[in-house]
């Protein structure tokens, strides 16, 4: 089974509209972390956002917050006023605390997000 | 700050060559890890290290591929001999006390052909 999901293969979003991508997750875990990351069509891997599994407060990091819904295991990631640098693949991951996990991160499929003018 | 630095950033080599990619992670980071990416497999961890020493090296996909980190600030990823199908993005990167808030090199674009 798929622990990280991400529901929408691309998105198309008007400029300075807010934007919400979906990430579903399935751990067993009660110890655990979510990573946003955004990929620009230059390649590089730019971490965004992290919310730990018993953090009280959704994350925020400038124009990015997380909705984290641990009871609908949903870590979504919203950008308010979208920009068009950001367009770009999101992806959404999962760290397991438990030993055998080898701390790897566990990687959604991505979402392609495209912001027009 | 220097983020994280990989060389060459774009390799084109013939099957049967000798590959190897480089990694200068950021200063203080004790965790080091390669990926590849790629559009059928997406992102897959080769091998990550934790003060210099190799933990965990179970994805590495053959006794083709060698990952080493001879000291803090240094790592390699060799792969001998290419095949075509090793064509990818080949990505390191590094974290801090925590293995897990990993902040990515630019990657090197590698094509066997």
């Amino acid at each position: 089974a798929q622990k990280i999901t991400q529901t929408q293969p691309g998105m198309f979003v008007q400029e300075k509209e807010a934007v919400t991508l979906d990430c579903t997750y399935d751990t067993s875990d009660p110890s655990y972390g979510l990573f946003w990351y955004k990929q620009p069509s230059s390649g590089e891997m730019i971490f965004l956002i992290y919310q730990g599994s018993y953090d009280q407060q959704n994350a925020t990091e400038g124009r990015y917050s997380l909705n984290f819904q641990k009871a609908r295991k949903s870590a979504n990631l919203v950008i308010s006023a979208s920009q068009l640098g950001d367009s770009a693949m999101y992806f959404c991951a999962m760290r397991e605390a438990r030993m055998d996990s080898n701390y790897q991160l566990i990687w959604g499929a991505g979402t392609k997000l495209i912001i027009k003018p | 700050d220097a983020g994280v630095i990989q060389s060459p950033r774009h390799e084109v080599t013939e099957m049967g060559q000798e590959v190897t990619l480089r990694c200068k992670p950021i200063s203080g980071h004790d965790y080091l890890f390669w990926y590849r990416q790629t559009m059928m497999r997406g992102l897959e961890l080769l091998i990550y290290f934790n003060n210099n020493v190799p933990i965990d090296d179970s994805g590495m996909p053959e006794d083709r591929f060698s990952a080493k980190m001879p000291n803090a600030s240094f790592s390699t990823l060799k792969i001998q001999p290419s095949e075509p199908r090793d064509s990818a993005v080949y990505f390191c990167a590094s974290s801090f006390l925590r293995p897990d808030t990993q902040y990515f090199g630019p990657g090197t674009r590698l094509t066997v052909l």
